[in-house]
């Protein structure tokens, strides 16, 4: 039992570049997230989604894409990665609550930085 | 008023010590807490949830303040493991479906031997 994986853990992107970050869960969770860490900000949510097939805007979605093909990986893209992207991103995976007491679990990070 | 405030420290305490932190939030609807644990270049994880006026965990116990709008983390005997930074977390609904979780920006703890 893995948890929460992604892929790669450190990448360096040159400005308008793109990349897909890999994320994936064994634990048969509904709902997944992709934040971002950046230093003084506190994680920021930039998409998520609430079962496969599905995806649905966070609080900081410009700029990424996001798909949910199959219900353990979730993927997040950068089109046309600028310098404001550089950052710590993490995915998160949670069971089906929605009451507010679902516990997220998280990956180890995604270091990316963009020149 | 941001949505979740923390004192970003750092707290240096030596070992053996009794620290608090204390973590504001602005929503008063909110029902249930959590407080994560980050250690450096890490990820973060669940250390201590908190759904009335308080939980206890060993050396940890958690406070709920809902008058004034606060929550509180006590760590007692202090260890030099438990150098960390420590996140306020509190959950909002967010379309319907799942909770919106909103970070504060952390406490850094700094236990000297």
């Amino acid at each position: 039992n893995a948890g929460v994986t992604q892929t790669p853990k450190f990448r360096v992107l040159k400005t308008g570049q793109s990349m897909t970050l890999l994320c994936a869960q064994d634990m048969n969770h509904e709902y997944m997230y992709w934040y971002r860490q950046d230093p003084g900000m506190g994680l920021r949510l930039i998409h998520y989604s609430v079962g496969e097939g599905t995806t649905a805007k966070g609080e900081v979605p410009d700029g990424y894409n996001v798909s949910r093909l199959k219900k353990q990986n979730f993927l997040l893209g950068l089109e046309s990665a600028a310098p404001s992207q550089t950052s710590v991103y993490f995915c998160a995976s949670s069971y089906r609550t929605g009451d507010g007491t679902d516990t997220q679990y998280f990956g180890p990070g995604t270091r990316l930085t963009v020149l | 008023r941001k949505e979740v405030e923390q004192d970003p420290g750092p707290f240096n305490v030596p070992e053996g010590a009794t620290v608090a932190f204390n973590c504001t939030y602005s929503n008063s609807a909110s029902q249930s807490f959590f407080w994560y644990r980050q250690d450096c270049r890490k990820e973060p994880k669940l250390l201590m949830s908190v759904y009335s006026s308080g939980n206890e965990d060993g050396r940890f116990t958690a406070q709920l303040n809902r008058a004034s709008q606060y929550i509180s983390l006590l760590i007692r005997d202090s260890k030099l493991s438990d150098s960390a930074t420590y996140l306020c977390v509190v959950p909002q609904a967010y379309g319907g479906a799942t909770n919106k979780l909103i970070f504060g920006t952390g406490t850094l703890l700094a236990v000297q031997p």
